[in-house]
């Protein structure tokens, strides 16, 4: 069984300061790992994904997130935050074998400080 | 096309009615997930159909009724809820398993009973 670990439930940054959200996950077989964000009121919305092949991901909107298979990590990281960025982060596991059940950390909310 | 559209956007319902969430994606997908998440929390995973077969049920109880008509559309029949039962509800699909893991989820349906 697989499980993720967001250890920040909330994070301060000033705008136009970096940001590292943290996750790890813990599991027996090979993994596929996503960031998800939600805006207030809407839904989930896909940031990025690592399936296989490079170990640095790149997404949508700045971020992008490190695969670390002997940290069983994979953190997300803009350089730059927007006021705009304001939202719950989810990091999110599968495994290969059971790909249909994704697994959900606890979220980090990010808050961006003008 | 990445969308997946749910109706309607609001319900409020008494502990007597019966009512119906509806879901629609035209991406293709085989998979198709109906989640329910509570206020800051992450979202739990109800029910999973799989080339239109119910694959996943997460121990649900039945005043919640899953329903796969086809490919492209998931419903959720709801009957003789509760208060406790008020949250947002997230459809997803998923082109299933491998390469096509990621979910893309709709805006959700936020539900209140009263």
């Amino acid at each position: 069984a697989q499980s993720v670990t967001q250890l920040d439930s909330q994070v301060p940054v000033f705008e136009e300061a970096p940001v590292e959200l943290r996750c790890n996950y813990s599991s027996s077989v090979s993994v596929y790992l996503f960031w998800y964000v939600q805006y207030p009121n809407q839904g989930l919305q896909l940031l990025l994904k690592y399936l296989s092949g490079s170990t640095l991901v790149k997404g949508i909107n700045g971020f992008e997130a490190e695969f670390n298979k002997s940290q069983t990590s994979f953190h997300l990281r803009k350089p730059s935050v927007h006021i705009s960025d304001t939202a719950e982060y989810f990091c999110a596991v599968s495994d290969h074998s059971s790909a249909s059940k994704i697994i959900f950390g606890s979220g980090t909310r990010l808050s961006i400080r003008p | 096309d990445t969308e997946v559209t749910q109706t309607p956007k609001h319900l409020v319902m008494g502990m007597t009615n019966k009512k119906s969430l509806k879901c629609e994606q035209h991406m293709g997908h085989r998979a198709m997930y109906w989640y329910k998440q509570k206020a800051k929390k992450p979202p739990e995973l109800m029910f999973v159909y799989s080339y239109e077969k119910l694959s996943i049920n997460e121990s649900v109880p039945s005043r919640f009724s899953p329903e796969c008509p086809n490919s492209s559309l998931l419903n959720l029949h709801l009957h003789a809820l509760q208060p406790e039962d008020s949250a947002l509800y997230l459809c997803a699909s998923s082109q299933g398993q491998g390469e096509g893991a990621e979910q893309y989820f709709g805006p959700g349906t936020r539900l209140t009973v009263t």
